[in-house]
């Protein structure tokens, strides 16, 4: 079945440091694949999504890319900053329509210390 | 552009009483829609979705139900809350636009005392 798999947390880092937070996924066909971003308190953002192999999804200074080879997609952020602290989200949709559902990670918790 | 709307944002209730969590769209038609709770920790669990008025999957048993009055409402609803039901409720809509991914509402934190 489809599954995503990201690391349990929480990550505790400094700012201006590197962010990676790992994110693999089983799933037949060719997935899309998406980061979501959760603040304290509020609803879940797309934060930045990619479709096909090879592709880089990006947004506000965080990247991943999507590499079928080794079935990834991990988040990274060349310096994190204080506002970065939250709970990210790694989810992959099912190769077949807009009906399918979402299948999402349990999170990793981000805090990023100033 | 597409938004979806919760309420209410916060809400307390007594055990045994009843719910209704109450989300809609604006923007769009024909949204696929989704209940998710968030319990204690972070991990989502999906309890409905629903892919057309009057159309509800559940995905686990539970004292909660869902109902799709209105293409763009959807509301969950319980006759008798447990402690267990607490959590924090998500509202979620799919439609092609979005290349597949969601729109969340801002959620509903429940307390059950």
């Amino acid at each position: 079945g489809n599954s995503v798999t990201q690391m349990e947390g929480p990550v505790t880092l400094s700012e201006e440091a590197f962010l990676t937070i790992n994110c693999t996924y089983t799933a037949t066909g060719y997935p899309s694949l998406f980061w979501y971003v959760q603040y304290p308190g509020e609803g879940l953002q797309l934060l930045l999504k990619a479709t096909k192999a090879d592709d880089k999804g990006s947004n506000k200074g965080f990247e991943a890319t999507y590499r079928k080879e080794t079935t990834s997609f991990h988040l990274e952020k060349g310096s994190v900053q204080v506002s970065d602290s939250a709970v990210y989200f790694c989810a992959l949709s099912p190769y077949g329509g807009a009906t399918n559902k979402l299948i999402f990670g349990t999170g990793t918790l981000l805090a990023v210390q100033p | 552009s597409q938004t979806i709307h919760q309420w209410p944002a916060t809400l307390v209730q007594p055990v045994g009483s009843p719910l209704s969590l109450e989300c809609t769209v604006e923007g769009t038609s024909n949204p696929n829609l989704y209940w998710y709770r968030q319990a204690a920790g972070r991990g989502l669990q999906l309890l409905f979705y629903s892919v057309g008025i009057g159309q509800i999957s559940s995905e686990v048993p539970q004292n909660l139900s869902a109902s799709r009055p209105q293409d763009r409402q959807f509301i969950l609803s319980s006759k008798k809350l447990l402690l267990s039901d607490s959590g924090f409720y998500l509202c979620a809509l799919r439609t092609r636009k979005a290349n597949y991914g969601y729109t969340f509402g801002s959620g509903t934190r429940l307390t059950v005392v």
